[in-house]
């Protein structure tokens, strides 16, 4: 299982584009790349999901590059309510199913 | 939209006690998911299920534990003898069969917070 790395802590201002980078120098080439997000007293909530390349959905965008040795999810205009935990997991998704990794995330602090 | 239950939202037991968590997942997934949260730490996998058995467990998942679906909506977790160090968050998660659109997305549940005393 690959490791990922990613900073412990970030702050920003509501409007601002926020990049969270994670490091996943090991990662195999059947892994994906996914992140979750994590209210406090909440269960984790799915974000976004990518192998390679770029991935934009309604939430957020995933930036992978050819190496696929690091990511980038990128939250456009975050507003108060993105004060959360977002965490970084790499695995393999070939048996039908998949097992979550967490680690201990990136806590993200959006002040006004 | 279709969302995980679970109840009750916190179960306060003495150590030594039996305790069943109770999770209902959405109604078309086939396999669920038990993972566990203790205060300030990382959410822990425990033991996932499909077909009515255990595909994967972890090392927290030992003989104290077991997970079963009774009917065709409940999905259980019972701890058997209950140790101070069991108290944490626990949530309940499902999933569709992902093999064709090779998806990590799980759904989890609000979470049942176990207190052991």
């Amino acid at each position: 299982l690959a490791k990922t790395t990613q900073p412990i802590s970030m702050d920003s201002y509501e409007g601002q584009e926020v990049n969270i980078t994670c490091s996943h120098n090991n990662i195999a080439t059947n892994d994906y790349i996914t992140w979750y997000q994590q209210f406090p007293s909440q269960g984790p909530r799915f974000i976004i999901q990518g192998y390679k390349t770029k991935v934009t959905n309604e939430v957020a965008s995933l930036f992978i590059p050819a190496d696929r040795k690091s990511s980038t999810l990128s939250l456009p205009r975050v507003s108060l309510s993105d004060t959360a935990v977002y965490y970084c997991l790499v695995g393999d998704n070939t048996i039908g199913y998949s097992t979550l990794t967490f680690g201990k995330g990136t806590m993200l602090l959006v002040s006004p | 939209e279709p969302e995980v239950t679970q109840t009750p939202s916190h179960q306060v037991t003495q150590m030594g006690q039996e305790v069943i968590l109770r999770c209902v997942p959405i109604s078309n997934h086939l396999y669920f998911y038990w993972y566990r949260q203790i205060l300030g730490q990382k959410v822990e996998f425990l033991v996932s299920f499909y077909n009515n058995e255990i595909s994967e467990k972890s090392e927290i998942f030992d003989d104290q534990f077991s997970v079963e679906r009774p009917d065709g909506s409940n999905f259980t977790l019972k701890i058997r003898s209950t140790k101070l160090e069991d108290s944490a968050m626990y949530f309940c998660a499902s999933s569709e069969d992902n093999r064709q659109e090779w998806s990590y997305e799980q759904y989890f549940g609000p979470g049942t917070r176990l207190t052991v005393t």
